[in-house]
């Protein structure tokens, strides 16, 4: 069965610092994957998605970037945080044409 | 992006009661999917509907699929405290590869 991790559960760090979180699927090959953000008690706001590899659509301007270095890796950078990018971040994966699965998110503090 | 309409935004009722929520859109989707977030997780999968006026029951939880494709309703009935989270609807457009989220119910039992 297909399964999806992302890491670190939890990041608090400071303004300016840089941010990487990593994202894998395991049973499934080229699947679509998603960056997805939320800020506290709101909606799901689409940040990136690839469709294969080095290949990254981005939905919104900001300071963070995506990449995707292997297949079923996914990874969410940015050079300087800043504190409007605290939030959870979400990693989701698909098939194509299917139903589209969450990893268990990443509460990133910037202080 | 887009957004769908989802209401009510929250609700707090008494365990044992059944809830009702709904998503409108001006867009037409081929497929509508329900999620249930909990606090400090991500999104999990509760129902997919993959044709207009499809009715798909899971447990308690029963959610249609509008005869128009714009519009998608979720029902909980005899509410349990485990109930308690965020519901969020979502479309998934032709291509199969990109989700738009409503804004979530939030949904809070008494028991």
């Amino acid at each position: 069965s297909q399964t999806i991790h992302q890491w670190p559960a939890t990041l608090v760090q400071p303004v300016g610092s840089p941010l990487s979180l990593e994202c894998t699927v395991e049973g499934t090959s080229n699947p679509n994957l998603y960056w997805y953000r939320q800020a506290a008690g709101r909606g799901l706001q689409l940040l990136f998605y690839s469709v294969g590899i080095g290949q990254i659509s981005s939905e919104v301007p900001q300071n963070l970037s995506a990449s995707r270095p292997q297949d079923r890796q996914f990874i969410l950078s940015s050079k300087k945080l800043l504190l409007s990018d605290s939030g959870f971040y979400l990693c989701a994966w698909s098939a194509s044409g299917n139903t589209i699965y969450f990893g268990e998110g990443s509460w990133l503090t910037v202080v | 992006g887009q957004q769908l309409n989802q209401s009510p935004q929250s609700m707090f009722i008494q365990e044992g009661e059944d809830v009702s929520m709904n998503c409108t859109s001006s867009s037409i989707f081929n497929t509508w999917l329900w999620y249930k977030q909990d606090p400090g997780e991500g999104p999990v999968l509760l129902i997919a509907l993959y044709k207009a006026g499809e009715l798909t029951s899971n447990g308690r939880l029963t959610a249609q699929f509008g005869i128009t494709r714009k519009d998608s309703f979720l029902n909980i009935s005899a509410s349990i405290p485990s109930d308690v989270g965020i519901y969020f609807c979502a479309g998934l457009n032709n291509a199969g590869n990109m989700l738009t989220f409503g804004g979530g119910t939030r949904l809070m039992v008494k028991p």
